[in-house]
């Protein structure tokens, strides 16, 4: 089945410096690759989704890569803010509904 | 205006016990999902129903049973209560049918079994 693996686990930076999480996936049939924000004490959020027939998609400060023939994809936070300080998570999904997720990053952005 | 909403947000309860979880979605979605988050915040899928039926059971024990009484709805039932089953449990929604899009959360459900 699929596995999906994400790093770092934590991840500390500056205000105003860039973050970058990176994911790899086993299954090449995977087709939909969002991530997600969780804050304390709630449930996870969509930040930005990609899929398979797009290598590259901007939102704001955030922006997702992904390479299709290496199995990888990458999320960009450009300009962190202290609110940017959460979990982020990785996932990939084959149209089945069934998001196999990474294992998490800690995001600790420091004012 | 709660999107998925779960219910209790909190729940402590002795082994041996049986308790139910239970979601509600206001998004018009036709498939909701049920995750477990473990204490290293590792999130995996349980189940996922499409209009009331079961389409994913992930491997897990016969003593958790969702229950959608229509398609707004999908309740987790949990039998004979084990330490090893306190997580936080997420329930989702999404518009299925085959292209997949966005899945949204509810606030969880923490679950300690004592």
């Amino acid at each position: 089945g699929e596995n999906v693996e994400q790093h770092p686990s934590t991840l500390s930076v500056q205000e105003g410096d860039s973050a970058v999480i990176k994911c790899t996936y086993s299954d090449s049939a995977s087709n939909y690759f969002p991530w997600y924000k969780q804050e304390l004490g709630k449930g996870p959020q969509l930040i930005i989704d990609i899929r398979s027939n797009v290598g590259e998609k901007k939102d704001q400060r955030i922006a997702v890569t992904l390479n299709k023939t290496a199995k990888h994809f990458s999320l960009h936070i450009t300009e962190t803010q202290p609110e940017d300080s959460a979990v982020y998570f990785c996932a990939a999904s084959i149209n089945t509904g069934k998001l196999i997720f990474g294992q998490g990053t800690t995001l600790q952005v420091k004012p | 205006d709660t999107a998925v909403s779960q219910t209790p947000k909190y729940l402590v309860t002795q082994m041996g016990n049986d308790k139910s979880i239970k979601c509600e979605q206001n998004l018009g979605h036709d498939t909701m999902y049920w995750y477990k988050q473990d204490s290293k915040k590792f999130l995996k899928i349980m189940f996922s129903y499409n209009n009331k039926e079961l389409i994913i059971n992930e491997t897990v024990p016969n003593r958790f049973s969702p229950k959608s009484p229509d398609k707004a709805h999908l309740n987790l039932h949990i039998n004979s209560l084990e330490l090893g089953d306190s997580a936080v449990y997420f329930c989702a929604s999404s518009q299925g049918g085959g292209v997949w899009t966005e899945a949204f959360f509810g606030q969880g459900t923490r679950l300690t079994v004592v």
